[in-house]
């Protein structure tokens, strides 16, 4: 079964510009969240999305949005872009929602800001 | 609300020595712990994790953790490391079912020959 894909893996923008975030689930699974690693702040959840609804939203301004389609595929995106967005972010699925449903996790995608 | 507190950024062992790394958490409800590695350029992998039931916990790749309610702690160990465990290793908590996942700022692994 193929694992959490998440394009493109790299990424390079420029401030106040946008951008957006892809993330195809494993097969099956319908819950979806999404992280920004940094090396200053560690991982940070920015939201979690469950049969096309957002479940949950972290402490991430309104320039970070995201949504889920019907084939649980998910998008982040981000608008006018600052130096400090520049970070790793990953997506994760999982079977379910609900804490007993582990996450697993795509290989992110780095994003840098200049 | 939940919070996890991963002691020691860094830690070093020799290959073939016992790896530690110690992970308490505070949650107000009866918590779920994990413990995720990563490694260079690539995403998080679930070593293990603790729901209910039983205290001590195996994982793959030799690793197991033990949910101490007492010390509110969940360490995890390896008798014998391999140079292939240098990674980095983030232990997380979850609450209830609406809350998300919370990760620790994370221990890098070092394994010296």
């Amino acid at each position: 079964k193929a694992g959490v894909t998440q394009t493109p893996r790299y990424l390079i923008k420029t401030r106040g510009q946008q951008v957006t975030l892809s993330c195809s689930p494993i097969s099956g699974h319908r819950s979806v969240s999404w992280y920004q690693q940094t090396p200053g702040q560690g991982l940070q959840f920015l939201f979690e999305y469950f049969s096309e609804t957002q479940r949950n939203k972290g402490n991430f301004p309104g320039r970070f949005s995201g949504r889920q389609f019907s084939n649980s595929r998910s998008e982040m995106n981000v608008s006018t872009l600052e130096l400090g967005d520049s970070a790793l972010y990953l997506c994760a699925s999982s079977l379910e929602q609900g804490r007993d449903s582990p996450l697993h996790f795509g290989n992110g995608t780095r994003l840098t800001v200049t | 609300a939940q919070s996890v507190t991963q002691l020691g950024s860094h830690v070093s062992v020799s290959e073939g020595a016992l790896v530690l790394l110690r992970c308490n958490y505070s949650s107000s409800v009866p918590p779920y712990l994990f413990w995720y590695v990563q490694y260079p350029n690539q995403g998080l992998q679930l070593l293990l994790k603790y729901t209910t039931g039983a205290t001590l916990v195996k994982g793959i790749n030799g690793f197991e953790a033990e949910f101490k309610k007492s010390e509110t702690s969940f360490h995890l160990t390896k008798p014998s490391a391999h140079m292939s465990d240098a990674a980095e290793y983030f232990c997380a908590v979850s609450g209830s079912n609406t809350d998300k996942l919370i990760f620790g700022t994370g221990t890098r692994l070092q394994v010296f020959p």
